[in-house]
């Protein structure tokens, strides 16, 4: 079991730059979410998704898109990446059951120059 | 939606001492509140979680307490040791929602 996959590791981008940003996981969650992550405020959701061919916006969801067409892959696009788009960004997963905790995986360090 | 408040954001304490990380809630349908340890560099994982039909969780020497009147939930570490140290994340959700909330982290450090 790998768990939640994220790749890559570490990205730079121009302004300007399209990139999707990659997660897989293998143990068969029905729940999945992105978030990023900046100093002093915590983990804020991107956007999540319940299941296959369903998707949601949660707190900062402007300047990123998402699709969920298999259970396993939720990727996130940044469409025309902006300086404040520099973050780390995680994906988590958890099951479909309510009240359980969430898998992270290794996270995304993204720079925008 | 929920808002969660964290406190403090930073913490130093000596090796051995206990030390408390509190957190408040809003929403009183919040009923699941899971604590997360990030390491510089590192995922979040998960160290322990409760759940609104208790009051008191403990597993080894860390363990949570949930007052559901007040809407607050402590994290407390006991006999801190050096790798204790690393930030510290509460989170609120509840069953019918799909959205975790976060705490905004407390960075503890434990001096050795």
């Amino acid at each position: 079991n790998a768990g939640v996959t994220q790749t890559p590791k570490f990205q730079v981008l121009k302004t300007g730059q399209s990139m999707t940003l990659q997660c897989a996981q293998d143990m068969n969650h029905e729940y999945m979410s992105w978030y990023r992550q900046d100093p002093g405020m915590g983990l804020r959701l991107i956007h999540y998704s319940v299941g296959a061919g369903i998707t949601d916006q949660g707190e900062v969801p402007n300047g990123y898109n998402v699709s969920r067409s298999t259970t396993e892959d939720f990727p996130l696009r940044l469409l025309s990446a902006a300086p404040s788009q520099t973050s780390v960004y995680f994906c988590a997963s958890r099951p479909g059951i309510s009240n359980q905790p969430q898998h992270f995986g290794d996270g995304t360090r993204l720079s925008i120059l | 939606g929920e808002n969660v408040e964290q406190h403090p954001s930073t913490l130093s304490v000596q090796e051995g001492d206990s030390a408390v990380i509190k957190c408040t809630y809003s929403d009183s349908a919040s009923n699941y509140f899971p604590w997360y340890k990030q390491e510089l560099g590192k995922r979040p994982q998960l160290i322990i979680d409760i759940r609104s039909n208790v009051g008191e969780k403990k597993d080894q020497r860390i363990a949570v307490t949930l007052n559901k009147t007040a809407k607050h939930f402590s994290l407390h570490i006991t006999e801190t040791q050096p790798e204790d140290s690393a930030v510290y994340f509460c989170a609120a959700s509840w069953a019918a929602g799909n959205q975790f909330y976060f705490g905004t982290g407390t960075s503890l450090t434990v001096i050795p």
